[in-house]
């Protein structure tokens, strides 16, 4: 049974502080890391994709990965309240299923 | 660049019946994927289109079942509907033809079975 597991929080941060999300996934098969953000009542939006070991930045968004660890984690620098949302993890394999984590929920406290 | 657009917003149905969800693609996107996604829980696969063909599937009966159009566009259909079948349905497409593609969710249609 192919897994990715977050812890569900809620994670709390002060306005300005960095956020940091983990998931862990149990395919060592798995290829493709993403993150997506899910605001209460909404779909998933997707914001950083991984593919390769290390760290990939975007803007206040960080991603990192290591797959000898099968361990991805996502860091949120300078949060704000904006950014209080569920963090769902996925992971994909073989090119079509998404497997998804049950999401780590962050609030940013102004 | 149009994006994911899924129909309708809110369904109610009663046990028993049956039900089509619809969904949009991207522009240039011709793969499709449906998910489930309970209150609580990360969106579970039911099944991927690519170029009208199934091109897997994940753990749900029979009694779920789905097309794809030569637009693209994709229908679920839902059969028997049980009461647990209600959750929100995503629909998400990604460009299709590698391993790894980025999926796009569109916004839903959140399915109530009384």
């Amino acid at each position: 049974q192919k897994e990715v597991e977050q812890n569900s929080g809620p994670l709390s941060v002060p306005e300005g502080a960095i956020a940091s999300l983990n998931c862990t996934y149990s395919d060592r098969g798995s290829q493709s890391f993403f993150w997506y953000r899910q605001y209460s009542g909404k779909s998933p939006e997707l914001i950083m994709s991984i593919y390769s070991n290390g760290d990939k930045e975007d803007g206040r968004f960080t991603a990192q990965l290591n797959k000898a660890s099968q361990y991805v984690s996502l860091l949120i620098r300078d949060s704000q309240p904006s950014d209080s949302a569920t963090y769902l993890c996925a992971v994909n394999q073989a090119g079509t299923a998404l497997i998804f984590g049950k999401g780590t929920t962050l609030s940013v406290s102004s | 660049e149009t994006g994911v657009t899924q129909s309708p917003t809110h369904l109610i149905k009663t046990r028993g019946q049956q039900v089509t969800l619809r969904c949009s693609s991207q522009s240039g996107h011709n793969t499709v994927s449906w998910y489930q996604q309970a209150l609580g829980q990360g969106p579970q696969f039911i099944f991927q289109y690519y170029r009208e063909e199934e091109n897997g599937r994940g753990n749900f009966p029979p009694r779920f079942s789905g097309l794809q159009f030569p637009n693209y566009s994709s229908e679920l259909n839902v059969n028997a509907l049980e009461l647990d079948d209600s959750a929100l349905y995503l629909c998400a497409s990604s460009p299709g033809g590698t391993t790894g593609n980025e999926q796009f969710f569109g916004p839903g249609t959140r399915l109530t079975v009384l």
